[in-house]
């Protein structure tokens, strides 16, 4: 079945400081990748779609200059939380779609990434 | 605009009991609905997807899904609970399939033997 990596699977990091998180599909291409974040208890809130090869679309109320999304490649996106603080950590959860093949359109989740700032 | 209610957020079942998890949307569109299921420390995985086709839907591990349109609900069934179900459920809308999905904030299914 298709496969969705992320890493690093948690991370902690000083309050100013910039995080990267990768969102990788390791047996299938994907044009789209989403970003979604959930805090404790909560559902998965949608961050930003990402396009490989174009500029990410990010939903209201997020700050593109905070969380910057590359799509560099079919098979990587990758999440920078810059200047990041505390109000910043929670559970990142990408998802890529899959564009062709019997899984088209379907969307693969990776486990996601725990970021704690202090 | 789009939006889900799972309601329960903690389900509690004997083991070969019946399994019902409830959803109810909101849509300004005809609904894409989906059910994901996530064990601890894995991804979210597609359990089944409604895509105004039949309106009953089975999905994967015996689970089925019923899309009610005049109770807008979308309530997720398993005859005989296994203890391999226990895991956290989260049902999901969108406005079509493969675009980006709001979800409901999940309900934790416990399986007791």
């Amino acid at each position: 079945g298709a496969v969705v990596s992320q890493h690093p699977s948690w991370v902690i990091c000083k309050s100013g400081t910039s995080v990267k998180i990768e969102c990788r599909s390791l047996d299938f291409q994907a044009t789209t990748m989403f970003w979604y974040r959930q805090f404790p208890k909560q559902s998965l809130m949608l961050m930003a779609t990402s396009n490989e090869g174009s500029k990410a679309t990010y939903e209201q109320g997020v700050e593109k200059d905070k969380f910057l999304i590359n799509h560099a490649s079919l098979t990587l996106s990758t999440l920078t939380v810059t200047s990041a603080h505390p109000e910043d950590s929670s559970f990142y959860i990408c998802s890529a779609r899959a564009h062709s093949g019997s899984s088209y359109n379907e969307q693969f989740f990776g486990p996601g990434t725990r970021l704690t700032v202090l | 605009a789009q939006s889900v209610t799972q309601l329960g957020s903690h389900v509690s079942v004997s083991e070969g009991a019946l399994v019902l998890l409830r959803c109810n949307y909101s849509s300004s569109v005809p609904p894409y609905l989906f059910w994901y299921v996530q064990y601890p420390n894995q991804g979210l995985q597609l359990l089944l997807k409604y895509t105004s086709a039949a309106t009953l839907v089975k999905g994967i591990n015996g689970f089925e899904a019923e899309f009610k349109k005049s109770e807008t609900s979308f309530h997720l069934t398993k005859p005989s609970a296994h203890m391999s179900d226990a895991a956290e459920y989260f049902c999901a809308v969108s406005d079509f399939d493969g675009n980006k999905l709001v979800f409901g904030a999940g309900t934790i299914l416990r399986v007791k033997s």
